[in-house]
């Protein structure tokens, strides 16, 4: 089936720093995708979208890079902080509104 | 303007019975999706409703089902629970495809 994978299940950055969340992707056909974070005891929260007709997306603080030639997202956030501790989730549109979510990256900002 | 809200919020049932849970989109989103999220499996796709119509379907027994109302509402249901359903129930909403998707605070239930 489809699989969308986190390189990296844990990441630790020190406060103020870039931290750059990456994920996989199989179906070449997939034409959107969502990032979210997710914290403890809360549903996911939409950080921000990309289709495929783009290659980069910004948003504040954050950013998407999608790379199709290589089925390739990446989440950057800059200056991190404490707040942005969270689970990070890449989806991966299927069909309608079925996304295939990867397995997450826990990020942990260091004070 | 509200959120996307389920309930009931937390849950706990016995191993054979059946449970109901409700979501509430976005006001004016007609797509409401539901999500299994447990720690070993992480979040799976149940099924997709628009418009009354259930559009999408996982790879889920068919003791889960689910349906939407005319208001959008949607309701999921388990029947004969087993332990391993234990598990955040999330629904998402939004209002067409290629949009951004929602999600509820989550349904936690725990079958014992």
């Amino acid at each position: 089936g489809e699989s969308v994978g986190l390189h990296l299940p844990t990441l630790s950055v020190q406060e103020g720093d870039n931290s750059i969340i990456n994920c996989a992707y199989s179906n070449s056909a997939s034409d959107y995708f969502i990032w979210y974070k997710q914290e403890s005891g809360k549903g996911p929260q939409f950080i921000i979208d990309i289709r495929s007709n783009m290659d980069k997306r910004q948003g504040q603080r954050v950013t998407v890079l999608l790379n199709k030639t290589v089925k390739h997202l990446s989440l950057q956030i800059a200056a991190t902080q404490p707040g942005d501790s969270a689970v990070y989730f890449c989806a991966e549109k299927l069909t309608g509104n079925q996304f295939y979510f990867g397995t997450g990256t826990s990020l942990t900002v260091i004070p | 303007k509200a959120g996307v809200t389920q309930t009931p919020r937390y849950l706990i049932k016995t191993r054979g019975q059946q449970v109901t849970l409700s979501c509430s989109p976005i006001s004016g989103h007609r797509s409401v999706s539901w999500y299994q999220q447990t720690p070993g499996q992480g979040l799976q796709f149940l099924f997709e409703y628009f418009s009354e119509t259930q559009r999408n379907k996982g790879n889920f027994p068919g003791r889960f089902s689910g349906r939407q109302f005319s208001n959008s509402r949607s309701e999921m249901n388990v029947s004969t629970l087993e332990l391993g359903d234990s598990a955040l129930y999330l629904c998402a909403s939004s209002n067409s495809v290629n949009r951004e998707q929602y999600f509820g605070p989550g349904t936690r239930l725990t079958v014992t």
